[in-house]
């Protein structure tokens, strides 16, 4: 089955610990992206990737890495975590996209992170 | 930049009764592809329907359609027919059109702040 899996679902942890959320997709897509969802703003993106080693800031990038290495992973990385990086965050992939070209983003199932 | 904007932050409609949300969009660029997306209470996050800025006739999937007026930059859904299951919030996306050097066009996503849909019985 075609997916985009990302883990954990729920993760609460403390101000300055560093935490990893994995992102991976068996539908050898090129685009990868990492979205954090807050109330009233929608979704906005963090960081992407069009290939392997090509990664580049979203909107919203800082205090968070992210490295492409291999194809089908884009993981995220919070080195120190703070609260107002609480939010619920998705994974997505895709296609080449754009223009005449029909490629949607596949989401993962989010991940709820909580800092305190 | 791009820039999209759903300007109803809630919307209620009777079942079995059609809506249409808003979406309008802001771009320089001649080349872009625009989405809906879904969100149910449980969070996934689904894909509706695609309507490609060259594209001449609106795009339809079912009871959702894409009242595409390209000079107006506008991107309304309609769904017809409500259900109750289509209680939900929906994003408007765009993504704009790019040329690498290998001459593919593919680029960002952008969303706009959602609208939330309540179908009553």
């Amino acid at each position: 089955e075609a997916q985009v899996t990302q883990n954990p679902r729920y993760l609460i942890t403390v101000t300055g610990k560093k935490l990893t959320v994995t992102c991976s997709q068996n539908m050898n897509h090129e685009y990868m992206s990492w979205y954090r969802q807050d109330p009233g703003l929608g979704l906005r993106q963090i960081y992407y990737s069009m290939n392997v080693e090509v990664t580049d800031k979203g909107d919203v990038p800082e205090g968070y890495k992210v490295s492409r290495k291999e194809k089908r992973n884009f993981p995220l990385i919070l080195e120190s975590p703070s609260p107002n990086q609480t939010s619920l965050y998705f994974c997505a992939s895709s296609g080449r996209g754009g223009g005449r070209d029909n490629s949607p983003l596949h989401f993962g199932n989010g991940t709820r992170l909580t800092v305190t | 930049a791009q820039k999209i904007t759903q300007t109803q932050p809630g919307m209620f409609v009777q079942e079995k009764e059609a809506v249409t949300l808003d979406c309008t969009y802001d771009t320089s660029d001649q080349s872009y592809g625009l989405f809906w997306y879904k969100q149910p209470s449980s969070g996934e996050m689904i894909f509706l329907i695609y309507q490609g800025s060259y594209d001449e006739q609106n795009a339809t999937e079912g009871r959702y359609s894409l009242n595409f007026q390209k000079a107006r930059k506008s991107a309304n859904l309609v769904i017809s027919a409500s259900q109750l299951g289509d209680s939900a919030m929906y994003f408007c996306a765009m993504r704009e059109g790019r040329s690498s050097a290998g001459g593919t066009s593919y680029g960002k996503l952008t969303f706009g702040q959602g609208t939330i849909l309540t179908v009553h019985p």
